[in-house]
C-alpha cells in the first residue's frame, strides 16, 4: 500500500527557516497536502500542490515537489513561535479520495 | 478556507455507554465525508468514509457494528460509538470533502473521548 515518510522532529531557532521533508512512494500520487496540527486541535490545512507542479508558493510557505524522487518538501520562511506545531504530510491520487497521511513532524522553535 | 464543525470537543464517559460525534461542513455541502482516530503522538488512522445516502465503507479492522456511522443529509454525519471501553478513549477527526472546491479535505477540531 502507499506509504508516506516524514521525520518525526525538527528544531529551529526563531527568524530562521524551516524546511519539513516528506516523501512518499505512490507513483500514482496526484494531490500532495501540508496540515498543521496545534495541541489538542484538528488539522488546519496549510497549502496543497498537484502533481504536475514543481513549486507553489504562498506568503511564507513555499512547497518544492520532486517527483522523479517522490519528495516533498515544506518551508516556512522566518519562523515565528505560532508555528510551532505538528506538520502533516498526506497524499491522494486520481479517483481515490481518501488521504494516506505521514507520520508528522514536530517543529520546534528555540528562541 | 471551508468550515467544518465538530462536537463535542471533549467528552468523558462511563464504559458501557454510547457516544455520539457529530460533524457538520458549515458552508458547503459534503456527499463524503471522513472519521479518522489518532493515537497519542501518532498520524491519523482513516476509520471509514461516510456517503450520503448510503452505507458507509469501514476500513479492514474497523468494526462496524462498534462505530456506527449515520450520513443523513449533505452536510451532517454522526459517529456513534457504542458500549464504549476504555481502549476506545482516543482523539476523533471528521474531515469534509469539498468537491466543488478543488476536493479538498477540511477538517473538524476533534472530540476527545475517554472511557472510564
Amino acid at each position: 500500500g502507499e506509504d508516506v515518510e516524514q521525520s518525526l522532529f525538527l528544531s529551529v531557532r526563531e527568524g530562521d527557516s524551516s524546511v519539513i521533508n516528506c516523501t512518499y512512494t505512490d507513483s500514482s500520487s496526484t494531490y500532495l497536502y501540508w496540515y498543521k496540527q496545534e495541541p489538542g486541535a484538528g488539522l488546519q490545512l496549510l497549502t496543497y500542490i498537484f502533481s504536475n507542479m514543481d513549486m507553489k508558493q504562498d506568503q511564507r510557505l513555499t512547497v518544492l515537489l520532486n517527483k522523479k524522487d517522490k519528495h516533498l518538501s515544506l518551508r516556512i520562511a522566518d519562523t515565528q513561535t505560532g508555528d510551532s506545531a505538528i506538520y502533516f504530510c498526506a497524499e491522494s491520487s486520481t479517483g481515490n479520495e481518501k488521504l494516506t497521511f505521514g507520520t508528522g513532524t514536530r517543529l520546534t522553535i528555540i528562541p | 478556507g471551508a468550515v467544518v464543525s465538530q462536537h463535542p470537543s471533549r467528552v468523558i464517559c462511563k464504559s458501557g455507554t454510547s457516544v455520539k460525534i457529530e460533524c457538520r461542513s458549515l458552508d458547503f455541502q459534503a456527499t463524503t465525508m471522513f472519521w479518522y482516530r489518532q493515537f497519542p503522538k501518532k498520524s491519523l488512522m482513516l476509520m471509514a468514509t461516510s456517503n450520503e445516502g448510503s452505507k458507509a465503507t469501514y476500513e479492514q479492522g474497523v468494526e462496524k457494528d462498534k462505530f456506527l456511522i449515520n450520513h443523513a443529509s449533505l452536510t451532517l454525519s454522526t459517529l456513534t460509538v457504542t458500549s464504549a471501553h476504555p481502549e476506545d478513549s482516543s482523539f476523533y477527526i471528521c474531515s469534509a470533502l469539498d468537491r466543488a472546491g478543488k476536493n479538498i479535505q477540511y477538517f473538524g477540531a476533534g472530540t476527545r473521548l475517554s472511557v472510564l
